[in-house]
């Protein structure tokens, strides 16, 4: 099983709503990451989290705030974004970060955010 | 820095015939993944095929396979028998020792009948 969750599949809010984007895999990764995708562009790679650690965070601005609660979880709350934020947001897992062979990432399919 | 490049913005291909994707990269490093990923217009990014670079086997899964050449630092995929569920854009990407996944910026794969 190479099953990632997210939800919702689609969002739409205002530049002054806070939402959150959610992820979950039951695969027994402890890596975990989020990527934003424009159209017929390749993702994005935002932040990632090794043992519901941030391990990077690609200079994301603030109003991008993630969150692990725990080791199957990933949260991406969004407060006060802007139009030009809306694009597909992936999250991924994989065993291990930066473990050769265990690397292999799985992609959920995508929250569509539009913002407004 | 790696970089991953795909030379290819769009191909199309006849139902029930090969197609061959092209993908070049460069890197210092020696010990590295290159996979293909396929994202359909349901934008479902999906493992296509994965190839670690100390193997010199080119790897199979199904109707795709791969044909690497480390010292020309060139992966690319080859779709035997296209199928319309083929279509799609393909990436191309490269992983090094950081665990981090580099993409190239995608062919856009229309199998027609």
């Amino acid at each position: 099983d190479t099953e990632v969750t997210q939800t919702p599949k689609h969002l739409v809010m205002g530049m002054t709503n806070k939402k959150s984007l959610k992820c979950e895999q039951h695969m027994g990764h402890r890596a975990m990451y989020w990527y934003k995708q424009k159209a017929k562009k390749p993702p994005e790679l935002m932040f990632v989290y090794s043992y519901e650690k941030l391990s990077i965070n690609e200079s994301v601005p603030s109003r991008f705030s993630p969150e692990c609660p725990n080791s199957s979880l990933l949260n991406l709350h969004l407060h006060a974004l802007q139009p030009e934020d809306s694009a597909l947001y992936l999250c991924a897992s994989s065993q291990r970060l930066g473990q050769g062979s265990t690397d292999t990432q799985y992609f959920g399919p995508g929250t569509r955010l539009t913002v407004l | 820095a790696q970089t991953v490049t795909q030379s290819q913005p769009e191909m199309s291909v006849q139902e029930a015939e090969t197609v061959t994707l092209s993908c070049t990269y460069d890197t210092s490093e020696n010990n590295y993944y290159l996979f293909w990923y396929k994202q359909p217009p349901s934008r479902q990014m999906i493992l296509v095929i994965r190839q670690e670079a100390y193997k010199q086997q080119n790897a199979t899964e199904n109707r795709f396979s791969v044909n690497f050449q480390k010292a020309a630092k060139s992966f690319s995929l080859k779709i035997s028998d296209s199928q319309l569920g083929d279509t799609a854009m393909y990436f191309c990407a490269f992983m090094g020792q950081g665990g981090k996944l580099i993409f190239g910026q995608g062919t856009e794969l229309s199998v027609k009948p």
